[in-house]
């Protein structure tokens, strides 16, 4: 059974970075995609970026270009999202989700980060 | 334009069916795939592709498509199904691109 277990919640200052990490279990982690997809508190879900754990490659949403950066370490099945210069805006649970690398649903998600940005 | 429609709000009376729609470009080319959030979960795949259904998920829960507008029938709906409901496509790079989510309440 496909399981990702995300890091617990952080609460930050503004223009600190927040590192997320998100764990697989139960499939071949290399053989898919890990997105980021993050949610406002009572807003909609918003993608971030993906990484192709098996090629090392990383393509991010142009709103994010800059200041996120996702990671994948193939050996502990480990994928990161670091968020750079947090500001209030970014206040959001952020959920890891699993897609195959040429078909597009998420087909397993991660329980959630909340991660608090606030002075 | 990349952006994905829906609806913010939707109500059904308890086992009527119920259409939950999101219109966008590039569902003229891609399918949507939908997904249900119920408060302080994380999203569930309900359906992808043509009209799929991961293993789990009621056959009540019904996918189509028709030019720019793809659509999640839910036929007799139940007091479980209330919840957010996301549709998600490609945008003009191709990358992911959620709907802003339907509402929906079973009444």
């Amino acid at each position: 059974q496909v399981q990702l277990v995300q890091s617990g919640a952080e609460v930050k200052k503004p223009g600190s970075s927040v590192k997320v990490s998100c764990k697989a279990s139960g499939g071949t982690f290399s053989s898919y995609t890990i997105s980021w997809v993050r949610q406002a508190p009572g807003q909609g879900l918003e993608w971030m970026g993906r990484i192709i754990p098996i090629l090392g490659i990383a393509n991010y949403a142009q709103k994010f270009q800059g200041r996120v950066t996702i990671t994948a370490d193939k050996s502990t099945s480990t994928a990161y999202m670091e968020l750079s210069s947090l500001r209030s805006e970014d206040t959001a649970v952020y959920y890891c989700a699993r897609a195959g690398v040429t078909t597009p649903e998420f087909d397993y998600w991660g329980q959630g980060t909340l991660v608090t940005v606030s002075s | 334009s990349s952006e994905l429609t829906q609806d913010p709000a939707v109500s059904v009376a308890l086992g009527q069916t119920v259409r939950i729609t999101c219109q966008g470009d590039s569902l003229r080319s891609y399918y949507a795939s939908w997904y249900q959030q119920k408060p302080g979960q994380a999203p569930v795949l309900v359906i992808y592709g043509k009209n799929n259904r991961p293993s789990g998920i009621p056959d009540r829960f019904s996918g189509s498509s028709s030019g720019n507008t793809a659509s999640l029938t839910i036929t007799g709906a139940q007091a479980e199904d209330e919840a957010d409901y996301y549709c998600n496509s490609r945008d003009s790079s191709g990358n992911p691109l959620f709907g802003g989510g339907t509402k929906l309440t079973v009444l």
